[in-house]
């Protein structure tokens, strides 16, 4: 089965710094990687997915990229503020087989961004 | 849209005693899922389902059972809880493969 690994495991920031959050997954056939923000106490949520047909993707101040070949992708926060702080996830799925949309998650990143 | 709910927020058990954990969705998703968040640590996929009348076994699901008879409804049920079940409980749905998974707010339960 798949198997996602999440690096760092605990990130420290000033505010208005970048954070780079890395993940590396074992199975090939993955085409899916969302990348989920869980703050202290609330329900995990979707910032942003990316697909293994593109390279990259931009949200404001987020980006994801994915790199196919060395099966890695990573989530880059630009410009860092306090609510940024929370729990990262990364997961990774193959959709196009039988796995339902079961995803794998990373071990999560927990982001501290200092004013 | 409510999205998904779960009921109850918190509850404490008692080692042995048996409780059911309940998630609905009103999106119409066909796809449901069970997590378990242990402290400080990611999640972990304790059931499945695909649509009504269909379940199935994620990474985690010794101590659970689950039941799908209709497309909102995806109970769980723990039978002589234990402490190690001890956890935060995730309900989430999707509506295809794959697309983002929405949570609920959450049970979180003590097994003392």
């Amino acid at each position: 089965g798949e198997n996602v690994e999440q690096h760092p495991s605990t990130l420290s920031v000033q505010e208005g710094d970048s954070a780079v959050i890395k993940c590396t997954y074992s199975d090939s056939a993955s085409n899916y990687f969302p990348w989920y923000k869980q703050e202290l106490g609330k329900r995990p949520q979707l910032i942003i997915d990316i697909r293994s047909n593109v390279g990259e993707k931009k949200d404001q101040r987020i980006a994801v990229t994915l790199n196919k070949t060395a099966k890695h992708f990573s989530l880059h926060i630009t410009e860092t503020q306090p609510e940024d702080s929370a729990v990262y996830f990364c997961a990774a799925v193959n959709a196009g087989g039988t796995s339902y949309g079961k995803l794998t998650f990373g071990q999560g990143t927990i982001l501290t961004v200092h004013p | 849209n409510a999205g998904v709910t779960q009921t109850p927020k918190f509850r404490i058990l008692k080692i042995g005693q048996s409780m059911t954990l309940q998630c609905a969705q009103d999106m119409n998703h066909n796809y449901m899922y069970w997590y378990r968040q242990d402290p400080g640590m990611g999640l972990k996929l304790i059931y499945y389902s695909v649509g009504a009348g269909i379940t199935d076994k994620g990474e985690v699901p010794n101590g659970y059972n689950v039941s799908r008879s209709t497309t909102e409804d995806f109970p769980l049920r723990l039978e002589l809880a234990a402490p190690s079940q001890t956890s935060v409980y995730f309900c989430a749905s999707s509506s295809d493969r794959p697309t983002q998974q929405y949570f609920g707010p959450g049970t979180r339960l003590t097994v003392t």
